[in-house]
């Protein structure tokens, strides 16, 4: 069974601050997926990080898939209050239909 | 381009009565996934339908099961409802290379 371990779990931060959410497994995967969920919303796809070392950036959150396409970090440089929700690592193995979710992060930024 | 569908968005259901949920997919994906949410054990993958075929399954009990229909709307239905249940039911379409497009979920409770 493929697992994937997401930390921390709750991130209470101000605004103006970085922060870095990982997700890591014992088992490779094709890919690798970061979603945003809002309360009350299906997750919606950040990125998709594909190939060993990639790194993704997409405006103040850039993302990376570790060499051996284990794990996977989410970094967010100066967060914003609009940055606020659940954010989901998801990793795809040999079918793109199915996919092994981490716990989540709760991410809280305040004004 | 309309994004993915599901109904009903609110249930309320009775310890024992049974629950079909709905899913309509962005046209031209073929491939739909269920997942089920809960605070405790986050997503969790149920099953995957592809031109009307289940091809991959989670770890559920029988009482879950889904079917796809030819127009790829899928529908997943639930026996003999348990408190346990109660959780956010979220359906994915999704095809090669795409990532995953989530609905807005259907939240059940059961009393």
């Amino acid at each position: 069974t493929q697992l994937l371990e997401q930390s921390p779990q709750f991130l209470s931060i101000q605004e103006g601050e970085n922060l870095t959410v990982y997700c890591n497994s014992s088992s490779v995967f094709s890919s690798l997926q970061w979603y945003r969920q809002e309360p009350g919303e299906g997750p919606v796809l950040l990125v998709t990080v594909v190939t060993g070392g990639e790194v993704k950036k997409l405006k103040r959150l850039t993302f990376q898939f570790g060499d051996a396409r284990k794990d996977s970090s989410l970094h967010i440089t100066a967060a914003q209050p609009g940055d606020t929700g659940l954010y989901l690592c998801a990793g795809v193995g040999t079918s793109y239909g199915k996919l092994t979710f981490g716990q989540g992060t709760i991410l809280t930024v305040h004004p | 381009k309309a994004g993915v569908t599901q109904t009903p968005r609110y249930l309320i259901k009775t310890r024992g009565q049974q629950v079909t949920l709905s899913c309509s997919p962005i046209s031209g994906h073929r491939s739909v996934s269920w997942y089920q949410q809960t605070p405790g054990q986050g997503l969790q993958f149920l099953f995957e339908y592809f031109s009307e075929t289940q091809r991959n399954k989670g770890n559920f009990p029988g009482r879950f099961s889904g079917r796809q229909f030819s127009n790829s709307r899928s529908e997943m239905n639930v026996s003999t409802l348990e408190l346990g249940d109660s959780a956010l039911y979220l359906c994915a379409s999704s095809q090669q290379g795409s990532g995953a497009f989530f609905g807005q979920g259907t939240r059940l409770t059961v009393v």
